[in-house]
């Protein structure tokens, strides 16, 4: 079936650390990956996104991988600040589709 | 506007009363896309508009829900009988082209409009 999940629904980091949000895809056929940002009370932001025929891509502090060959994804934030801490979506677009298949989220909270 | 605009932020109704939760998209922007988050879950998927082209409703729950696409603009959906396990936040996103699409692949989301149904 069609399912984007994640690793770990909790996650806390020390200020200033380095946090990796994980997630897991099912659908081979998938060929658009995004994170996406989710403050309390607020829509989701955009954070990055990477298509199928990329194995890497960097914002400003953030980093998305994918491999391919084990249906991963995965968002790595560097130096983390208490303006991270927020519900972090991953989700996938199936070729054809045109909709984003939504994981069911990981909370990233910053501790000081 | 500069965003997608939804309205009501807030709503909330008695069993079985009929609501309707409006988006308006960023300008320009063909596909719109209608989500629901249930508390502490990820979004499921709604309906989905493309220009004239006839909407995906593939993830409507029931035939209590509808929506309509006003002039390649304006959306609505209608919620009928409303029923207590409908109580979510309701987004709205707006895309220049699609989801995944060529040049920009991502979609554009309100704040969401939050039903309680008592």
């Amino acid at each position: 079936g069609e399912s984007v999940g994640l690793h770990l629904p909790t996650l806390s980091v020390q200020e200033g650390d380095n946090s990796i949000i994980n997630c897991a895809y099912s659908n081979s056929a998938s060929d658009y990956f995004i994170w996406y940002k989710q403050e309390s009370g607020k829509g989701p932001q955009f954070i990055i996104d990477i298509r199928s025929n990329m194995d890497k891509r960097q914002g400003q502090r953030v980093t998305v991988l994918l491999n391919k060959t084990v249906k991963h994804l995965s968002l790595q934030i560097a130096a983390t600040q208490p303006g991270d801490s927020a519900v972090y979506f991953c989700a996938e677009n199936i070729r054809g589709a045109q909709k984003l298949v939504f994981g069911q989220g990981t909370r990233l909270t910053i501790n000081p | 506007g500069a965003g997608v605009s939804q309205s009501p932020s807030n709503k909330v109704t008695e069993k079985g009363k009929d609501v309707e939760l409006r988006c308006d998209p960023i300008s320009g922007h063909t596909a719109l896309y209608w989500y629901r988050q249930s508390l502490g879950q990820g979004l499921e998927f709604l309906i989905y508009f493309q220009g004239n082209s006839a909407p995906d409703k593939s993830g409507l729950p029931s035939d209590r829900f509808s929506a309509e696409r006003t002039g390649g603009s304006v959306s609505t959906l209608t919620i009928q009988r409303t029923q207590q396990e409908d109580s979510a936040v309701y987004l709205c996103a707006s895309s220049p082209s699609r989801a995944g699409g060529p040049n920009t692949g991502e979609l554009f989301f309100g704040e969401g409009s939050r039903l309680t149904v008592l």
